[in-house]
């Protein structure tokens, strides 16, 4: 089953334009991470929030994360046409042999 | 680092035929991953390693696939006989750690298409 749910589940802005990005989860977690795939090709790790942080930043990269509403959200800033990808949301569960279970994705068009 | 290695990038098969696909995890990476991606069900874990022993293989779908890992640097997931259900993009993931205890993201390789005719 789907521990992470994104939404929307495609988002089309133009270039310049911010992208927001939402995951709700249904279990206490370890940590959660968000990834992106490009068309044909495998996901890349792009930023790992801890259940102990509410905000983290890389590059044009800020990820939140609110443990009492078991969500979070990536906030792509100044978006390129070169961030035209899929993006999943993943989360780890409590426990020593938990596993990392995605989302079903989100489906990012950035019009140039 | 070359990163996750899988091979082979695509594979064409004719029902009930032996499928081998195969993985180099990244070097001191500690956890391997099989993943199976499918536009209807999303990405869903296989089976997973921790220092080459299987962790958890309950995402195994049937018998007909078996996954190993012999050594730190080589895996095989093995469908036998395969099934036109079976087509998917299989993708390969390593990490530092097992999931529970690590806060480290996972590499995961380019995928191996197979079709299953």
């Amino acid at each position: 089953s789907q521990q992470g749910e994104e939404d929307p589940q495609a988002l089309s802005i133009q270039e310049g334009e911010n992208a927001t990005m939402n995951c709700s989860y249904k279990t206490s977690i370890n940590n959660l991470q968000w990834y992106r795939q490009n068309s044909g090709r495998g996901l890349v790790h792009l930023i790992l929030i801890r259940s102990n942080e509410r905000e983290k930043h890389s590059g044009r990269l800020r990820v939140t994360l609110d443990t009492s509403k078991k969500s979070s959200s990536l906030l792509i800033t100044a978006s390129r046409a070169a961030d035209t990808a899929s993006y999943f949301c993943a989360t780890v569960p409590t426990g020593a042999n938990s596993k990392l279970t995605f989302g079903k994705g989100i489906t990012l068009s950035v019009r140039p | 680092d070359a990163g996750v290695i899988q091979s082979p990038r695509h594979e064409v098969t004719e029902m009930g035929q032996e499928v081998t696909l195969r993985c180099k995890p990244i070097s001191g990476h500690n956890s391997l991953f099989w993943y199976r991606q499918t536009m209807m069900r999303g990405l869903e874990l296989l089976i997973y390693f921790n220092n080459n022993v299987p962790i958890d293989d309950s995402g195994m779908p049937e018998d007909r696939f078996s996954a190993k890992m012999p050594n730190a640097s080589f895996s095989t997931l093995k469908i036998q006989p395969s099934e036109p259900r079976d087509s998917a993009v299989y993708f390969c993931a390593s990490s530092h750690r097992r999931p529970g205890t690590s806060n480290y993201g996972y590499t995961f390789g380019s995928g191996t298409r197979l079709t299953v005719v």
